[in-house]
């Protein structure tokens, strides 16, 4: 069956670095867009960064543009976000999703299909 | 910047109807997804276009879109539709949003 199971998430200072990794099963991450999104404690979803299918491009929210580079090695199945000059803004539970959409029927649709279970990211001097 | 907007909060008495909704300017152009979020969860989804729902969500839960608004409606809520309701779509550059989410609760 499809899973996404999250790594990498960790205590660390304002302007450390952290890299995330989103490992896929079940399906090939090649045919799909993945998506990071995040949710700081107590808080809402937040969308963070998404990767085209054929890594061909990459999209950032605005308050990581510029400090988040999203990849993936589709050898290896994963999704990387490799996370530069932490802020304590960026605490949050890091999720990874699959998104699949849908033009069949005359009109275009899309959603998250499939979500991890997340991977803690505390930045706290 | 785009954004959705949704209101913190809605209850409802049990087996009653509900509408939950987002507003933003990218639902013109886009259909929006709907996610539900319990305690220590994570989402799952329950809506998406203009009529998808997943097999395993019941049919009480459904959506609409006119301009910039969506809904998203529970006809005879049950107690295990508490949670938090969220939005999303893309928007004109290919980012996506998420609405605040909608703290819904079953009285």
């Amino acid at each position: 069956q499809v899973q996404l199971v999250e790594s990498g998430g960790g205590v660390v200072q304002p302007g450390a670095s952290l890299r995330l990794a989103c490992a896929a099963s079940g399906f090939s991450i090649s045919n799909y867009e993945i998506h990071w999104v995040r949710q700081a404690p107590g808080k809402g979803l937040e969308w963070v960064s998404l990767s085209w299918y054929d890594g061909s491009a990459e999209y950032y929210a605005d308050s990581v543009k510029g400090r988040f580079s999203i990849s993936r090695d589709n050898g290896k199945n994963t999704m990387y976000l490799q996370m530069n000059s932490l802020r304590a803004e960026d605490t949050a539970l890091y999720y990874c999703a699959r998104e699949v959409g849908d033009d069949s029927r005359g009109f275009y649709y899309e959603h998250f299909d499939h979500w991890g279970q997340g991977t803690p990211v505390t930045v706290s001097s | 910047s785009s954004e959705l907007t949704q209101g913190p909060a809605v209850s409802v008495a049990l087996g009653q109807t509900v509408t939950i909704t987002c507003q933003g300017n990218s639902l013109r152009n886009y259909y929006p997804s709907w996610y539900r979020q319990r305690p220590g969860q994570a989402p799952i989804l329950v809506f998406s276009g203009k009529d998808n729902r997943p097999s395993e969500i019941p049919d009480r839960l459904s959506g609409s879109r006119s301009g910039n608004t969506a809904s998203l409606t529970i006809t005879g809520a049950q107690a295990e539709d508490e949670a938090v309701y969220y939005c999303a779509s893309r928007d004109d550059s290919g980012s996506r949003l998420f609405g605040g989410g909608t703290e819904l609760t079953v009285l």
